[in-house]
């Protein structure tokens, strides 16, 4: 069965970079795009980043670029995601989600558990 | 960027009530409508994509409608597993540029 594993997150101060793994495993991870939403806490869903099946296209949410990279590593199974210049308003419940399709752009079928960030001094 | 909007945000409902949450798209969407459930302290759950589709395993009293910028998610018989947060969000920008509404949270009355 499908599993998608978070890890990576906690608590980090204002400024600091922190990087979020996703391990995959029960489906090809190589054919699927790859997205990561966050949620604060006591909030609703927002999107932050999407990344192809072979990693060729990345698209970012405005609220995270130029801050936030996603990259994959296909041989591996895992999915990434570093967070840079952390702000105070980063702090949420990451998820990694697998999409249905191979560009990252239909939905989003299967969901980790979720790792926390906290970001505060 | 396309916003969505989700009304109501919240209802209270007994089991066994129809239950109707709408969906409205800033601009036209087409049938890229996808509608989650997300239960405290769990993950989302796919529910329907695009716009009408039911996801494998999903119970067939819960079904989606729309096109264009209306959309609405049906439960026809509410269940108890059913009490939760929905969400809809929209798969149409090029390039992706997903965006979910504000969230419908189902209590019990």
């Amino acid at each position: 069965q499908v599993q998608l594993v978070e890890s990576g997150g906690g608590v980090v101060q204002p400024g600091r970079s922190l990087r979020l793994s996703c391990a995959a495993s029960g489906f090809t991870f190589s054919n699927y795009g790859m997205h990561w939403v966050r949620q604060a806490p006591g909030k609703g869903l927002e999107w932050v980043a999407v990344i192809s099946y072979d990693g060729s296209n990345k698209y970012f949410a405005d609220s995270v670029k130029d801050r936030f990279t996603i990259s994959r590593d296909n041989s591996k199974n895992t999915l990434y995601l570093q967070m840079n210049s952390l702000r105070a308003e980063d702090t949420a419940v990451y998820y990694c989600a697998k999409d249905l399709g191979p560009s990252g752009s239909q939905a989003l079928d299967f969901w980790g558990q979720g790792t926390l960030v906290t970001v505060s001094s | 960027d396309i916003q969505m909007t989700q009304s109501p945000s919240s209802l209270s409902a007994s089991v066994g009530d129809r239950v109707t949450i709408t969906c409205r798209a800033s601009q036209s969407i087409s049938s890229y409508l996808n509608w989650y459930q997300q239960k405290p302290g769990k993950a989302p759950k796919l529910l329907i994509y695009a716009a009408s589709r039911l996801q494998s395993g999903v119970p067939s009293r819960v079904s989606g409608s729309g096109s264009g910028t209306d959309f609405t998610l049906t439960i026809s018989s509410l269940q108890p597993e059913d009490f939760a947060t929905y969400y809809c969000q929209q798969s149409d920008s090029t390039p992706p540029n997903l965006t979910f509404g504000g969230g419908t949270k189902v209590e019990i009355k």
